[in-house]
């Protein structure tokens, strides 16, 4: 496996259901996002992590909650959704900018989510 | 805070003829500058991008150019091809500590 992968690619859930998004990088990144894509609408981003430490909340609704167990990995739980929140859920990874000064972001190919 | 925009949110164009696409921005202290390619069913792909200390940076068929006075930048992308139809979004940062701000994409299509 090589760059960003995400798992699964495409997810229906119901807004009672709890489900996780999976993100891993093979970049030897340190830095790891969170971005929501919706139609017609700019790339959102909800979450960065630096260093498995969360450096930025974008202020995302508490029914969504991320974890980063260390720097290859990050996760994304659902909980209790609503339809509005049906997406494109993008991972991407980068060096921590503050260190290293470059700013490239690589994306994963993203999850599908319909919440029904 | 950054705001980024994108006109047209189409573009056509014929075959090996050029594609120009601008965005503008709206914060002076911005000083890199990705443009990102999205196919279908893809995650946005890194394509090309420039910092504020220079005017143009060209990679093959694809260019971009800078206008710091005028806040705005453009792709260039000579001589198209079918495969460059996609969606391309532009961003922008000012600085290590700030967030990447994107525009909401323009499709291109190119006619075989």
């Amino acid at each position: 496996e090589t760059g960003v992968t995400q798992t699964p690619r495409h997810l229906v859930m119901g807004m009672t259901n709890k489900k996780s998004l999976k993100c891993e990088q093979h970049l030897g990144h340190n830095a790891m996002y969170w971005y929501k894509q919706s139609a017609k609408k700019p790339l959102e981003l909800m979450f960065v992590y630096n260093f498995k430490e969360q450096t930025e909340n974008n202020s995302v609704p508490s029914r969504f909650s991320p974890e980063c167990p260390n720097s290859s990995h990050l996760f994304l739980h659902l909980h209790t959704l609503q339809p509005e929140d049906s997406a494109l859920y993008l991972c991407a990874s980068s060096q921590d900018q503050r260190a290293s000064g470059t700013y490239e972001q690589y994306f994963g190919p993203g999850t599908r989510l319909t919440v029904t | 805070g950054e705001n980024v925009e994108q006109h047209p949110s189409t573009l056509s164009v014929q075959e090996g003829d050029s594609a120009v696409i601008k965005c503008t921005y709206s914060d002076s202290a911005s000083n890199y500058f990705p443009w990102y390619k999205q196919e279908l069913g893809k995650g946005p792909q890194l394509i090309i991008d420039i910092r504020s200390n220079v005017g143009e940076k060209k990679d093959q068929r694809i260019a971009v150019t800078l206008n710091k006075t005028a806040k705005h930048f453009s792709l260039h992308i000579t001589e198209t091809q079918p495969e460059d139809s996609a969606v391309y979004f532009c961003a922008a940062r000012a600085g290590a500590n700030s967030k990447l701000t994107f525009g909401k994409g323009i499709t291109l299509s190119v006619r075989p």
